[in-house]
């Protein structure tokens, strides 16, 4: 079985800075993806980055970016120069390649400050 | 990139009253579509699976007489809640998988439909 964990409910940052969202895993698969949604209060699910676990690379879309540490088993999602849009709840998500349905976090609820 | 679709957004309903709720792949053969469930400011919890032309699997405490799905297509799936009470409103939101490409990549998700039963 997968787990996700967020240990952070709500975040808050000062527009322009960066911030750091946390997010933990735990499976024994070896091939799995990792994925950050973006859930504003309209409720769509918004797709902002994804890491597989062979990438040997952090992942990066703009001005996301993924600090993914194997070892460790975190995913952690970084925005960096931080917008008023930004506010909004975020989803760290699993899913083991060939299974297709995916194990979500808590969330995190970002509120970023003008 | 894939879009899905998800119709209505938002619904209200009588108590009693059945709802249906689509989900659409607009422009990829969605083999797979996954219903989730999500109460307010609570991650998604997932409901249901279902591959084109095949019964759905239902996660743990699901019912499935009280929510059924039906994937017909493979650019179609539907939940409809029967017999809708209070408790059954809630944040409902599909996701759709293809095949072939680069599994793992994202599912789709759809808008999400907000249910209201009064």
């Amino acid at each position: 079985a997968q787990k996700i964990t967020q240990t952070q409910p709500g975040m808050f940052v000062q527009e322009k800075e960066a911030v750091t969202l946390d997010c933990t895993y735990d499976t024994s698969d070896q091939s799995y993806g990792l994925f950050w949604y973006k859930q504003p209060s309209s409720g769509e699910m918004i797709f902002l980055i994804y890491q597989g676990s062979y990438d040997e690379q952090n992942a990066t879309e703009g001005r996301y970016s993924l600090n993914f540490q194997k070892a460790r088993k975190s995913a952690n999602l970084v925005i960096s120069a931080s917008q008023l849009g930004d506010s909004a709840m975020y989803f760290c998500a699993m899913r083991v390649f060939n299974a297709g349905k995916s194990t979500f976090g808590d969330g995190t609820t970002l509120t970023v400050k003008p | 990139g894939a879009v899905v679709s998800q119709h209505p957004s938002r619904v209200i309903c009588k108590s009693g009253t059945s709802v249906k709720i689509e989900c659409r792949s607009l422009d990829f053969q969605a083999t797979t579509m996954f219903w989730y469930r999500q109460f307010p400011k609570k991650s998604l919890m997932l409901m249901a699976t279902s591959n084109e032309g095949s019964k759905a699997t239902y996660e743990q405490g699901v019912e499935k007489d009280k929510f059924l799905i039906n994937h017909a297509s493979l650019t179609l799936s539907t939940l409809t809640v029967t017999s809708a009470h209070p408790e059954d409103s809630s944040f409902y939101i599909c996701s759709a998988k293809g095949q072939g490409g680069r599994d793992g990549t994202e599912a789709f998700f759809g808008q999400g439909t907000r249910l209201t039963v009064v």
